[in-house]
């Protein structure tokens, strides 16, 4: 089955102690891309990546860091977690092509830092 | 500086009536529009695009039309279903940029 797997899927941590949120796919995708979604605020993007070793802020990258060292597999790591990074987050991916850049997401990730 | 607007958090409409969700946005590069589909403990899923070169598509019980000068869009569903209660949202993208910017989404409940 075509997917996008995250984990871990609900995490509490407390501020300072390092974490890294999976994400992974299996469609070959050159792009994928990070985001969190916050009450009122929507769907945010935090980092991208058109392809292996290619990665690039989006809107909100502060205290975030990713790594594509690999086609399928986009880590996102907190060095240091705050409290306002309590959120939802998605992995999406999709192909690089003209014409609809339909993204595929993963599930999501509930991180809750104390 | 929020380029893509849902004015609306929620709406309800009766089952088997039509339900309509607006989406405003302000960056006229922006050049093709999508919905996406969100329900509870779940990812977005995508639903239906559109071109800036049309201004409607229609994919079944989905219509999305666009009026690219009042830069406004707009999602038909005709008709309802329970299974349609979701939070919905705008998306758009502007030409050789990957990014999609989402606004900020409106959760549709359908009473049966």
């Amino acid at each position: 089955e075509a997917q996008v797997t995250q984990n871990p899927r609900y995490l509490i941590t407390v501020t300072g102690k390092k974490l890294t949120v999976t994400c992974s796919q299996n469609m070959n995708h050159e792009y994928m891309s990070w985001y969190r979604q916050d009450p009122g605020l929507g769907l945010r993007q935090i980092y991208y990546s058109m392809n292996v070793e290619v990665t690039d802020k989006g809107d909100v990258p502060e205290g975030y860091k990713v790594s594509r060292k690999e086609k399928r597999n986009f880590p996102l790591i907190l060095e240091s977690p705050s409290p306002n990074q309590t959120s939802l987050y998605f992995c999406a991916s999709s192909f690089l092509q003209s014409g609809a850049n339909v993204l595929t997401f993963g599930a999501g990730s509930r991180l809750t830092v104390l | 500086d929020q380029q893509v607007k849902q004015n609306s958090p929620s709406l309800s409409v009766q089952e088997g009536r039509i339900s309509i969700l607006n989406c405003d946005y302000t960056n006229s590069m922006f050049d093709y529009f999508l919905w996406y589909k969100k329900y509870p403990a779940e990812g977005p899923t995508f639903l239906i695009s559109i071109s800036s070169i049309k201004d409607k598509n229609e994919d079944g019980r989905f219509t999305v039309f666009l009026n690219k000068s009042a830069k406004h869009l707009s999602l038909h569903i005709v008709p309802s279903q329970p299974g349609d209660s979701a939070v919905y949202f705008c998306a758009a993208r502007s030409f050789g940029n990957e990014k999609l910017t989402f606004g900020t989404g409106t959760r549709l409940t359908i009473i049966p």
